[in-house]
Formats: structure tokens, sequence, C-alpha cells
């Protein structure tokens, strides 16, 4: 079975600052992992994705991901956080082998950018 | 190009009733995946289809179920409704089964509230 776990719920960062969202996997195949966006009332947005090849994926909105296998981590980093980033984030995994749109998602960080 | 189109957006049932929530996703995409999003249990995969057929279920109970027409359009049922069932419901589309080539684009979700 696939999973993946978020550290930390809420995060509170202030304008200009790094932006850390912390998403760590369990899978018993090569897992595709993904980050979604969530603003208020609205659906998701991916990211950004990791399938195979670059282990550091750029997204939108200067969001970036690295894959470490060693670590079973995927964590979410922006160097400067904007106002505009106040959303909650997602990680997810897809459920299993063979082609599937099928993702496991963790239970989410609500990200706070104070001014 | 428009995109992923849920009907209706908020909808108010009491306990015992069915409801069926629609999906139209983005045109030329074949394949549409639901889920239910609560706080209690955040973000879970309902169904995948693609070209009419169910590819995936996950672990609901058979009072969720749901199905695609030619025009890739689908709809979820749910009936004998219960107070748990109050949820975002979410649709999204790809061009294919894969999240691994494919984007998933989401919709704005039904908010679906049993009383």
């Amino acid at each position: 079975a696939q999973s993946v776990t978020q550290l930390g719920s809420h995060v509170s960062v202030s304008e200009g600052a790094l932006v850390l969202l912390r998403c760590n996997y369990s899978s018993s195949v090569p897992p595709y992992l993904f980050w979604y966006v969530q603003y208020p009332n609205q659906g998701l947005q991916l990211l950004l994705k990791y399938t195979t090849g670059a282990t550091l994926v750029k997204g939108i909105n200067g969001f970036e991901a690295e894959f470490k296998k060693s670590e079973t981590s995927f964590h979410l980093t922006k160097p400067s956080a904007h106002m505009s980033d106040a959303a909650e984030y997602f990680c997810a995994v897809t459920g299993g082998g063979g082609a599937t749109n099928k993702l496991i998602f963790g239970t989410g960080t609500l990200l706070a950018v104070q001014p | 190009k428009a995109g992923v189109t849920q009907t209706p957006r908020y909808l108010i049932k009491t306990r015992g009733q069915q409801v069926t929530l629609s999906c139209s996703p983005i045109s030329g995409h074949r394949s549409v995946s639901w889920y239910q999003q609560t706080p209690g249990q955040g973000l879970q995969f309902l169904f995948e289809y693609f070209s009419e057929t169910q590819r995936n279920k996950g672990n609901f109970p058979g009072r969720f179920s749901g199905r695609q027409f030619s025009n890739s359009r689908s709809e979820m049922n749910v009936s004998t409704l219960e107070l748990g069932d109050s949820a975002l419901y979410l649709c999204a589309s790809s061009l294919a089964p894969d999240s691994s080539f494919y984007e998933q684009y989401f919709g704005p979700g039904t908010r679906l509230t049993v009383t």
C-alpha cells in the first residue's frame, strides 16, 4: 500500500521568508509524487510532480520539491513567500502499479503568510 | 478552454434521501475521477472512469455509485444519505488515466450538506 504523511497541519511564515512544507511517503513500488494547492472554495491545482529522472522538480509559482529516496521524502520549498501563497497544500502519491489517475493524498498543510 | 464543471455547486439534502452530482470534463478529456473531501478524513478517492468503464473504486460503501457517459460526462450518486456524507465532492479530468503523463484538472467541487 502507498501513503503520504505531511508533517505540520499548520505552517506560518512571514512574507519573504522561506517556505518549507514536509512530505514523507511510503511505497512498495517506485512512487510518482505530486504537490497540489487548494485556495478557499476552489478545487486543487497541480504545483509539480515527480515521476522519474531529475530529483529536483520545479513547479509553478516559484515552488520546487526534491525527491530523496534515502529519506523517503518529497518536501516542497519556495525561497520567498508571498501573501498570495496562503492556501492549503496537499502531497499525493499514485495509488498503485499500472497507469492510473487514483491519487492517495496526505492530510494537508495550511500555509499562512504574515505581512 | 473551459475548465471542469461541476453541478450543482451547493446542495442541501435530508438524511435518507439520495443525490446525484454531475461533472463535465474539459473538452477532449476522457478520464474522470471523483474524490470526497472532509475535515476529518481529508481527500479520499471514490472512483476513476475512462471510456465509460470504471477502472478503480475507493473504499466506500455501495451507497456510492457512479457512471460515465459516451460524451465523457460523469455522474455520481449517493443513496440513503447519512450525516457523514456531508463533504466537498471533487471531480478531476484528464486526457487519459495515467497521472504520470497527464495532468489532472480539478473542478471547484459540489458542497453537499446532509441534515
